[in-house]
Order: structure tokens, then sequence, then C-alpha cells
């Protein structure tokens, strides 16, 4: 069963530019979280997503920052008009079941996006 | 507002001592607290978690020790390989709600 997987791996944009990383959970997850890892920092909760729902956007900034969990294929976080702040390692999770407590959250090995 | 405050950020262990990392949580209404290790370049996994209505829980050479009243929990490395080097965030969450609340992380080395 492979794991979460994230791409791309690494990611350079120009300021202006857009920026979009994917996510594909595990087989069988329908529930998907996004975290963002600043240097030398913890991971923040973004957004928590079933399929074509968008279910807790609390940590997601206002604007320029926008996620979906399609139908069908991988769930997609997009970052218009990046800025250098915007540079973090983005991790997606997943996960079987929706509360943390009984079902793992397992993490993709992340995007790390640079913005020059 | 941090909500877990993790202690220290940086820790160096002999090989075979014993590795201490703490975490202090605001928020009484988390229930669950797990801790996950992190290689450089890899995604957290998930190495022990623990829910409040024990106070220490084992998983080998990995310890959770939970005190409710001061609101903190630990993890303890007994035995601490070089392979444990790694960085360590603990972690917390209520029951309902779909977010890990992160602390900033540990680095741990352990000098062979």
């Amino acid at each position: 069963n492979a794991g979460v997987m994230q791409n791309p791996r690494h990611l350079v944009r120009r300021r202006g530019q857009e920026a979009r990383l994917r996510c594909s959970p595990m087989k069988g997850h329908s529930h998907v979280y996004w975290y963002r890892q600043l240097p030398e920092e913890g991971l923040k909760f973004m957004v928590y997503l079933q399929k074509e729902n968008i279910i807790d956007e609390s940590g997601m900034p206002k604007e320029r920052f926008s996620a979906e969990f399609p139908k069908e294929g991988p769930s997609i976080l997009r970052i218009q008009q990046v800025v250098r702040g915007d540079s973090a390692a983005y991790f997606c999770a997943s996960s079987l079941v929706r509360d943390p407590g009984t079902g793992e959250q397992y993490f993709g090995p992340g995007t790390r996006l640079t913005v020059t | 507002q941090q909500q877990v405050k993790q202690s220290p950020q940086s820790l160096i262990v002999q090989k075979g001592g014993i590795s201490i990392i703490n975490c202090a949580y605001e928020n009484t209404a988390f229930d669950y607290f797990p801790w996950y290790q992190q290689f450089p370049g890899k995604g957290p996994a998930l190495l022990i978690a623990i829910r409040p209505d024990v106070s220490e829980k084992k998983e080998g050479r990995f310890t959770i020790s939970f005190n409710k009243s001061a609101k903190q929990f630990s993890l303890h490395i007994m035995d601490s390989q070089p392979g444990d080097s790694a960085t360590y965030f603990c972690a917390a969450s209520r029951s309902g709600a779909q977010k890990l609340v992160f602390g900033q992380g540990t680095r741990l080395t352990i000098n062979p």
C-alpha cells in the first residue's frame, strides 16, 4: 500500500507566479489535511478536506490560497501570486477516519516551495 | 497564540542515555496527544500517542508521561541510539476536531 504521495517534491517560483501542490492520499483514505512548516518551526494546520468538500479552512490565509479535493484525482493546494513569505515545506496528510484520536494521520514527504 | 509549547529546542544525548522532551498545552479540551518523528527531507511519522485517561504509555524504548493537572506531557527515549537522531514534534487535538496542533519541535542528536 503506497503511502501519501506529494508532488513536486521541490518547487521554485518567482514572486507573482502561481504554485500548485498535489497530494494523493493513501488508498482508501477520504480525509486530507494540509499543513505548512516554516523553517525551524512546527507544522501549522491549513485546511481539512473530504472528497469535493472543504470541511475546515480555519488555517488558510484569506487571500491567494485555495484548496480542493475533487471526486477524481489528487488534492490540490494552490497559491496565487506567491511572495517570499510563502517559502516553506507544505505537507499533506490523509486519514481513514475523521478524528485523529482514532484514525492516524499519515503524512507525505512534503513539497518544499522556494520563492525567489 | 501558541497552544502547545515544546522544549528544549535542541538536545544532545550520548548513546545509551535517556532523551527527554517536554510539552505543555493550554486548551483543556485536548484529549489526544501524539508524538511525531521527522527525519530530514521526510514527512512526520507517528511514534506514539496517549489519551489523558492514562498517565503513562510505553512502546519499546519510547514512553509518554502525562500530567493532566499540570497540562504537560513528555517523551522519554531510553537507551538512545544514533538512529534516533531526528526532529521530534509533540501535538494535540480534541475529539471532533480534525486538526493537529503541533509544538515547535526538538532537534535531537545522539552522539555515538
